[in-house]
Order: structure tokens, then C-alpha cells, then sequence
């Protein structure tokens, strides 16, 4: 049972346009979502981050956006550029523990 | 800065051997978790920790159990290796009360 789902595998955008990055869940007690980037051979690190609480929450070139009614998130990552090609991951914080989507990967094409 | 290594980058062992991987963090974080990527599913919580000498089931323990001894390190133990564990496995911690975790450089593990 996917709690947390991310339905586009790949993604690509030109740079310097937006990038947007869907995720779903359904599980309505999660209070607090987060998104990650990986690049090959690297861990994940932390991007941004949104608690229940919110709506929005933006930090340079990006938004993170919580619709709590329709059990979605997104990310928008404007202008895109070409170091944020690599794998993008959302997570809820659930009962004690992360609980990650499938991932996006996200292509920049110059 | 946060950081947290794992023993080996790439990994590869036998079917039926028993398998090690380790992790340490320096920031004296109190919660440890222990996960695999695979395409397509995303990451996968197998073990957790939020203490010394505890440790909680998470998504898909079985076959795997861990070790924590020491509040910096948390290790990852399979029992048996099959060619079904293959993966990327990453260590996370993160400190009490938060929910960012700080993930290490991940060990690929294969199983022949």
C-alpha cells in the first residue's frame, strides 16, 4: 500500500523555465512533508520542507505548496537550471518515521 | 556539518553469505534508520533506532536484523544473503524531535 505517491517517473524541462514536481498521499494524519534530491551515487539531501499547518513554504528558487483538501503536494523549482537535473523524493513524516514516494526524476535540458 | 559514512561505497557478496554494512554519524544524533532504493519504489524503511540497544521493524524487515551498541553507530546485518537484496542501501539519522534526516553516501550491494 503506497502511502505516499509520486506518478510521473521522469520529468524534463528547459532551463530556465519551471519545473513542477507532483506528489500524492493519503494518509491524512502526516503533519509533515519534506522533499529530498539525490544525484547518482550520493545520498539523498534535504531540499525544503512543509508543515500541515501550511500552505506554502519557499525558499529561493523553491515553493513547496501543500493542498491538504486534496491530499497533494508540489514543488516548483523556477528559474530550473542545469544542476538541478537529478532525482527528486517526497516524504510525509507519518507515526515515528519518514515514509518516501517512488521519485521523479527531473532532466534540465539546456 | 552533518555527516554520516557507511563502511563501503560498493559491496559484492555470495548467496548464503552473512553481510555487515555499517554506519556512523558525529553529530550525536539520538535516531538512526536504516533503508533501500530500488527503481521504481522509492526508499524503503527497513530498521530504526531511537536509542542506544533499540530498534524498531519498519517496512520490510524481513531478512535483515541490525546492531546498535554505540549512539553513532548503527549497523545493518543480513543474516543470509539472497540475490533478491541487491539494492542501494543508505543510512539516515537525524536528531530527537526532528524530522530532517541526513542520509549517508548509500552502499550498493550486490548479491551473486
Amino acid at each position: 500500500d503506497q502511502q505516499v505517491k509520486q506518478n510521473s517517473p521522469s520529468l524534463s524541462v528547459q532551463e530556465g523555465r519551471i519545473s513542477i514536481l507532483n506528489c500524492d498521499y493519503t494518509n491524512s494524519m502526516f503533519d509533515y512533508f519534506l522533499w529530498y534530491k539525490k544525484y547518482p551515487a550520493e545520498g539523498p539531501t534535504f531540499l525544503i520542507s512543509i508543515s500541515s499547518i501550511k500552505d506554502k513554504n519557499e525558499d529561493g528558487r523553491f515553493t513547496v505548496f501543500l493542498n491538504k483538501s486534496a491530499k497533494h503536494l508540489s514543488l516548483h523549482i523556477v528559474p530550473s537550471q542545469p544542476g538541478d537535473s537529478a532525482v527528486y523524493f517526497c516524504a510525509a513524516q507519518g507515526a515515528q518515521k519518514l515514509v518516501f514516494g517512488q521519485g521523479t526524476r527531473l532532466t534540465i535540458n539546456p | 556539518d552533518v555527516k554520516v559514512t557507511q563502511s563501503s561505497r560498493y559491496l559484492v557478496k555470495r548467496t548464503g553469505e552473512k553481510v555487515f554494512l555499517e554506519c556512523v554519524q558525529d553529530m550525536d544524533h539520538e535516531n538512526m534508520f536504516w533503508y533501500r532504493q530500488d527503481p521504481g519504489l522509492g526508499l524503503r524503511l527497513i530498521y530504526f533506532s531511537y536509542d542506544v540497544k533499540m530498534k524498531e521493524k519498519g517496512d520490510i524487515p524481513e531478512g535483515y536484523s541490525v546492531s546498535r551498541e554505540k549512539k553513532e553507530r548503527f549497523s545493518l546485518i543480513l543474516e543470509s544473503a539472497s540475490t533478491n537484496q541487491t539494492s542501494m542501501y543508505l543510512c539516515a539519522s537525524t536528531p530527537l524531535l526532528s524530522y530532517e534526516q541526513y542520509f549517508g553516501p548509500g552502499t550498493r550491494l550486490t548479491v551473486t
